[in-house]
């Protein structure tokens, strides 16, 4: 099995943009696809990117998700952040033997 | 839309079980995998459990393999977990979520969460 490693936390300005990393510890970043759920504080989970770099419905395009291959990491960018931004953001995937993984989860702070 | 909703979370002792059950709406239930999540008070969430749609494939978390058992009823829509041998680490809400994609034999990416039954292990 495998680790997903996220950053405690992070923090930027309104209107600013933040990178959030999630670097798998062993096996192909690119191997299986990754999704990133945010959790707003007492509430459910929701889905903002899947399958990489897909964006549900409803999610605006100041998300977007990447891989890279050299780091074995995935990253959720969010542009022009917005104080509702402000959240627990989740990196999720799975392993060969449908496993499922989440990262440890990163709290955004809109300041 | 698909709406999932969990029951059955209580406050019970060490060592004593529990079922929780999850009703699933909106959706043909039998044909998309299904999962519980758990997230401790003020901690990340955790993959508990998987199950295909045809309940024929499961898959436990190491935390809780041979104490806890994923089952479906299609027939009624219902998702359960029977939680056996708790422990204090055990606590935490149990969410029940749904796979994005049909006939997956795992659960690959949720769509759809419940909002979530507290299971609280003390004594």
């Amino acid at each position: 099995n495998f680790i997903l490693t996220q950053p405690h936390s992070v923090s930027e300005s309104p209107g600013k943009t933040v990178t959030i990393s999630c670097t798998r510890s062993s096996g192909s970043i690119a191997g299986n696809y990754v999704q990133w759920y945010q959790q707003r504080p007492g509430s459910v989970p929701t889905t903002v990117i899947y399958e990489d770099t897909r964006r549900p419905s409803g999610i605006p395009d100041r998300f977007s998700g990447s891989i890279d291959s050299s780091s074995n990491s995935a990253s959720l960018t969010i542009s022009g952040l917005k104080t509702e931004d402000e959240a627990d953001y989740y990196c999720q995937s799975y392993d060969f033997s449908n496993h499922v993984v989440f990262g440890g989860g990163t709290k955004l702070t809109v300041l | 839309e698909a709406q999932l909703l969990e029951s059955g979370g209580d406050l019970v002792q060490p060592g004593k079980s529990l079922r929780l059950s999850c009703a699933a709406s909106g959706f043909t239930f039998s044909t998309f995998a299904m999962s519980w999540v758990r997230q401790a008070p003020g901690k990340g969430l955790e993959w508990v459990s998987t199950i295909s749609g045809n309940a024929g494939r499961t898959y436990y978390a190491d935390s809780v393999k041979g104490r806890f058992t994923i089952s479906r009823d299609n027939s009624k829509n219902t998702l359960f977990l029977q939680m056996n041998s708790l422990r204090a680490e055990d606590t935490a809400v149990y969410y029940c979520a749904k796979d994005r994609t049909p006939y997956s034999s795992g659960w690959y990416s949720g769509d759809y969460w419940g909002q979530g039954t507290l299971v609280t292990i003390s004594s």
